[in-house]
């Protein structure tokens, strides 16, 4: 059975710093792995995508990696604002149209003005 | 084009009440999944469909709880006789249905019961 863990689970940081979340899976058959945004009492948004044959993704001030055979992934945030404040959700896609996505409990993320 | 929908946004029921949360794939989407999150808890799938099947209901509880994805109209996600235990996040995601592809949520519905 898949598991995520992320670590940490809460962090707290001065505006300007860069800053790594990390992801762990165990299962390193996977299809894909998300990145995913959630703000308090809201949706999820969809922040990276990396395919499984795919090493890293980047978006704006994000920087995504994926070492599949260690099951780790790790979100690279630069330069922190406090618009980033939110929890960080990884989650893995097995694929095979079963089971949809298993996700992490998240990263809650503070960025101190 | 309109994102994820799902209303209601907020709902509220008794206990032994019936919940019925409707979810509106993207357009040109006809793949759901049905997600929830407990209370401190990360989000755990419930239910895949395609339009009129379902695909894998593995993380759905046996008792009170159905969904469908008809030809015509949302998904729904129907809860019967609600306990307090089903207060929850409950979110929708929809995808082309293709492998590799990104999946999308909705705004999700916040359940309570009271």
């Amino acid at each position: 059975k898949q598991e995520v863990t992320q670590i940490p689970a809460a962090l707290s940081v001065p505006e300007g710093e860069n800053l790594v979340l990390n992801c762990s899976f165990t299962d390193s058959a996977i299809y894909n792995l998300q990145w995913f945004r959630q703000d308090p009492g809201k949706g999820l948004t969809s922040l990276l995508l990396i395919q499984s044959s795919q090493r890293e993704q980047t978006s704006g001030r994000l920087n995504a990696s994926l070492d599949k055979s260690s099951g780790r992934s790790t979100l690279y945030i630069a330069a922190s604002q406090p618009g980033d404040s939110a929890t960080y959700l990884c989650a893995v896609f097995r694929g095979g149209g079963a089971d949809g996505l298993t996700f992490g409990k998240g990263t809650h993320l503070i960025i101190q003005p | 084009n309109a994102g994820v929908m799902q209303n209601p946004r907020h709902l509220v029921r008794r206990r032994g009440q019936e919940a019925r949360l409707r979810c509106s794939p993207m357009k040109g989407h006809s793949h759901v999944y049905w997600y929830r999150q407990l209370p401190e808890e990360g989000l755990k799938f419930m239910v895949y469909l395609q339009k009129e099947n379902i695909i894998d209901e593995s993380g759905m509880p046996k008792e009170r709880f159905s969904a469908e994805f008809p030809k015509e109209g949302p998904s729904i996600l129907r809860i019967q006789q609600v306990v307090r235990g089903d207060s929850a996040a409950y979110f929708c995601a929809s995808s082309p249905g293709q492998l590799f592809t990104e999946a999308f949520f909705g705004q999700g519905t916040r359940l309570t019961v009271v």
